[in-house]
């Protein structure tokens, strides 16, 4: 596609319900990132991919947090039994390649807000 | 690990006015970059200008310049001729030079353009 796609753009849910989050990178990016911004903060890493392979998961808060991109393309996010704690800005980020001198396009993000 | 710091909070400029915003980071690498990205609010975000380490040269794109100090481990954006639609928050970023690398994004300033 021209850019990368995040769906929803709004999600709200109760505290304990699960959700999944999704984003479709530009179509020639094998590396794919999300993020997660609180409000009035920077986005913080949460994981990547390269192409199906997901190399670093270590900016996961929790168990709860799950990522994959089964075909290395769309991506999911999901959130197991969401918790207030998790209301924030989800963004996913593609770039053409790993170590791609940085040229990371963003989505216009999910806000999520759990009640 | 790297970190990150802007630290002002709020900037507020005249139009066509120049304005400085000023961030440091801290790191043991060597190779690396730096970003600034602009969230206006729309809540995009949008890669503003970009500057490679190993560069002496100081980036430019159009209105935007970066004065980038390695040793001092500094990298301020300067905008020159300010315009309202350059309101937005304004956050500074790093990345390392290894494959997959993550984005370390600053709190962020909010710049304000006032007419």
């Amino acid at each position: 596609g021209a850019g990368v796609s995040q769906s929803p753009r709004y999600k709200v849910t109760k505290r304990g319900q699960d959700v999944t989050l999704r984003c479709d990178p530009i179509s020639s990016h094998a590396t794919l990132y999300w993020y997660q911004q609180a409000l009035g903060q920077g986005p913080e890493f949460l994981t990547y991919f390269n192409y199906e392979a997901q190399p670093d998961k270590s900016g996961l808060p929790s168990d709860r947090f799950s990522a994959e991109r089964p075909e290395g393309s769309i991506s999911t996010l999901t959130i197991q039994r969401t918790e207030q704690r998790d209301s924030a800005m989800y963004r996913c980020a593609s770039s053409l390649r790993e170590a791609s001198r940085g040229e990371q396009f963003f989505g216009p993000g999910t806000r999520l807000t759990v009640l | 690990a790297q970190t990150v710091t802007q630290s002002q909070p709020e900037m507020s400029v005249q139009e066509a006015e120049t304005v400085t915003l000023s961030c440091t980071y801290d790191t043991s690498e060597n190779n690396y970059y730096l970003f600034w990205y602009k969230q206006p609010p729309s809540r995009q975000m949008i890669l503003v200008i970009r500057q490679e380490a190993y560069k002496q040269q100081n980036a430019t794109e159009n209105r935007f310049s970066v004065n980038f100090q390695k040793a001092a481990k500094s990298f301020s954006l300067k905008i020159s001729d300010s315009q309202l639609g350059d309101t937005a928050m304004y956050f500074c970023a790093f990345m390392k030079e290894t494959s997959g690398s993550r984005l370390t994004f600053g709190e962020g300033t909010q710049l304000t353009v006032n007419p």
